[in-house]
């Protein structure tokens, strides 16, 4: 069965702190690697992809391991806006000639004032 | 605005009934998903369609049947046999990039 482990969670920090998500990944075929947030009750939005030789958008910093199967979000400067649930996503071959994303169940983060 | 609509937000049926929620793009994406989400867990993946007049069965599609008549729509419909219907139903379609997919706001079906 191909998965995606996530960090259990939840993780409750207060404003201003760092902190760094990781997640797994079982196929080793997976192509394509991505963040979403997901508000309480709402759709899943598109954070960020992730780039095999790392990248950054602002206060946040994705890095993909691939020999490991291994990637992980750090979130600085913790906002009260950034409380969400935080998926980690693959896109592997799934056969007949399609991709598939396979979604990890979330970390849950609350950001406290 | 490009993006994807599904209506209704909300929706109750009684058991035994058949219901069919709509999904609607404006991004000229080819491929379309249907997904599930329960409480606690990740998004499951119900049936996707690469291209019009296409579909495919995804993880969990027993008890549910779609259509893609048109690039803009994937209507999904959950019938009598989905035994636990109840749950936040998403849609979405993916980007030419890195396939990428962007969602929907969903449905939330209540069966009773």
């Amino acid at each position: 069965r191909k998965e995606v482990e996530q960090d259990p969670g939840p993780f409750n920090v207060p404003e201003g702190a760092t902190v760094a998500f990781n997640c797994t990944y079982s196929n080793s075929a997976s192509q394509s690697f991505f963040w979403y947030r997901q508000d309480c009750r709402k759709e899943p939005k598109l954070l960020m992809s992730v780039y095999s030789s790392g990248n950054e958008d602002g206060r946040f910093t994705a890095q993909l391991n691939r020999a490991s199967q291994y990637i992980s979000l750090l979130i600085r400067d913790s906002k009260l806006s950034d409380s969400a649930t935080y998926l980690c996503v693959v896109n592997g071959y799934s056969g007949a000639g399609s991709y598939q994303l396979t979604f990890g169940k979330g970390t849950k983060l609350s950001v406290i004032p | 605005d490009g993006g994807i609509t599904q209506s209704p937000k909300y929706l109750f049926r009684k058991e035994g009934q058949n219901v069919t929620l709509s999904c609607e793009q404006n991004l000229n994406h080819d491929a379309m998903y249907w997904y599930r989400q329960d409480p606690g867990q990740g998004l499951r993946l119900i049936y996707y369609s690469q291209i019009v007049n296409d579909f495919q069965k995804g993880d969990i599609a027993e008890g549910y049947s779609v259509s893609r008549e048109k690039k803009e729509s994937f209507p999904l419909t959950v019938t009598s046999a989905q035994k636990n219907p109840t749950a936040f139903y998403l849609c979405a379609s993916r980007g030419d990039r890195r396939g990428e997919q962007y969602f929907g706001p969903g449905t939330r079906l209540t069966v009773t």
